[in-house]
């Protein structure tokens, strides 16, 4: 079955600290993988696309196929980090009429002062 | 227009009104989608329309009816809808998959309650 996992449901550290959330995937195939983020008030938002290796507000991820994971890090955390973060792999078959992108439950993450 | 927008912001209605969301975009996507998202809980795809055309329905009620009358617009028709529907719809568009421009641009959502 088609599974994604974050297993921090919250996640609290402090200003300046490195941050790392977890996301395992269990898929078949190579799904495509994203990071989504969802601040106070505000809309979703694509934080992190695996496939253009950007490096957006500090944030990286590395996709370790062996692993199935693609954690999100930053290594130094800033107040205005704090949100909800969903790993979210995205999946479509190569007839291209079943595609879907799979939420993860979120880690919600809260960055002291 | 970089932006997906969403109307209404907040609707209440009762379980024998018939309301409609309304969702559009202007960006040139061609795939656009329907989520419901509960509270603290991660948004769940409903409805995937690909070139104007229904791709995915994720075994959603009948009472939930989607409609992409252009490329640009995206709506939701709401019958006889019950109390545990409420929640925030989020609408959200891309590229079509298998263009390379999957990602999502999402609406800030109508926030239903249904009484």
């Amino acid at each position: 079955a088609q599974r994604v996992t974050q297993p921090e449901k919250l996640l609290s550290v402090f200003k300046g600290a490195p941050v790392e959330l977890k996301c395992n995937y269990s898929y078949s195939g190579s799904p495509e993988l994203f990071w989504y983020v969802q601040y106070s008030r505000q809309r979703l938002q694509l934080l992190l696309r695996h496939i253009s290796r950007e490096s957006i507000k500090g944030f990286t991820a590395d996709l370790n196929k062996g692993e199935t994971s693609f954690h999100l890090k930053k290594p130094f955390a800033q107040e205005e980090d704090s949100a909800m973060y969903y790993c979210a792999p995205f999946r479509f078959n190569s007839g291209g009429s079943n595609y879907k992108l799979t939420f993860g439950k979120g880690t919600l993450l809260t960055v002291n002062p | 227009d970089t932006e997906v927008t969403q109307t209404p912001k907040h609707l209440v209605m009762g379980m024998t009104n018939k309301k409609s969301l309304k969702c559009e975009q202007h960006m040139g996507h061609r795939a656009m989608y329907w989520y419901k998202q509960k509270a603290k809980k991660p948004p769940e795809l409903m409805f995937v329309y690909s070139y104007e055309k229904l791709s995915i329905n994720e075994s959603v009620p009948s009472r939930f009816s989607p409609e992409c009358p252009n490329s640009s617009l995206l709506n939701l028709h709401l019958h006889a809808l019950q109390p545990e529907d409420s929640a925030l719809y989020l609408c959200a568009s891309s590229h079509p998959p298998g263009t390379g421009g999957e990602t999502q641009y999402f609406g800030p959502g109508t926030r239903l309650l249904v009484l």
